[in-house]
């Protein structure tokens, strides 16, 4: 079936230090990868996404490659600060109603 | 926390009791989901909605029923079927025009069972 694999489950950085997280998905038809960042207890929040007509996207600190050849997407984050701290999401989807989630990870900056 | 509304935020049932987790959102959104979200794993739906009146199971529907009587509203039940209830719920809601949108979460429900 569908499947979005997402790694790792848990990253430590220092503060001040970049920070990658990888995603691979199944479904070659997937056109939209989006990724959410959430907080202990709170909602997930959209912090960036990429549709498959892009390579790459940028905001601030916070940047996303796709590789549709290889199903792959990632999640850069460039000077991380304590704040950024939380549980990272990525999915893909082909049509709406249809989101697939990796499992997540915990990214933690150390001060 | 405008948008979307999810109360409770805290629940507690005992086994054998139904209960019934409410979503309201004032996006003027078409579409409404409902995903159950454990420990160590990617988010799950359980149901959407596309439109009022109408509804569809997701991947792990058993044991969860749902309604769609008003655009604003797709209250989650779940019922004594459900073997392992305790989770984190989230309801979200997209624009619902075609193609893949962006998803909007509620601040969740978390259900304990005791």
């Amino acid at each position: 079936g569908e499947n979005v694999e997402q790694h790792p489950s848990t990253l430590s950085v220092q503060e001040g230090d970049s920070a990658v997280i990888k995603c691979t998905y199944s479904d070659s038809a997937s056109n939209y990868f989006p990724w959410y960042k959430q907080e202990l207890g709170k909602r997930p929040q959209l912090i960036i996404d990429i549709r498959s007509n892009v390579g790459e996207k940028k905001d601030q600190r916070i940047a996303v490659t796709l590789n549709k050849t290889a199903k792959h997407f990632s999640l850069h984050i460039t000077e991380t600060q304590p704040e950024d701290s939380a549980v990272y999401f990525c999915a893909a989807s082909r049509r709406t109603y249809k989101y697939i989630f990796g499992t997540g990870t915990r990214l933690k900056v150390l001060a | 926390d405008g948008g979307i509304t999810q109360s409770p935020k805290y629940l507690f049932r005992k086994e054998g009791q139904n209960v019934t987790l409410s979503c309201e959102q004032n996006l003027n959104h078409d579409a409404m989901y409902w995903y159950r979200q454990d420990p160590g794993q990617g988010l799950r739906l359980i149901y959407y909605s596309q439109i009022v009146n109408d509804f569809q199971k997701g991947d792990i529907a058993e044991g969860y029923s749902v309604s769609r009587e008003k655009k604003e509203s797709f209250p989650l039940t779940v019922t004594s079927a459900q073997k392992n209830p305790t989770a984190f719920y989230l309801c979200a809601s997209t624009p619902g025009s075609s193609g893949a949108n962006v998803l909007t979460f509620g601040a969740g429900s978390r259900l304990t069972v005791l």
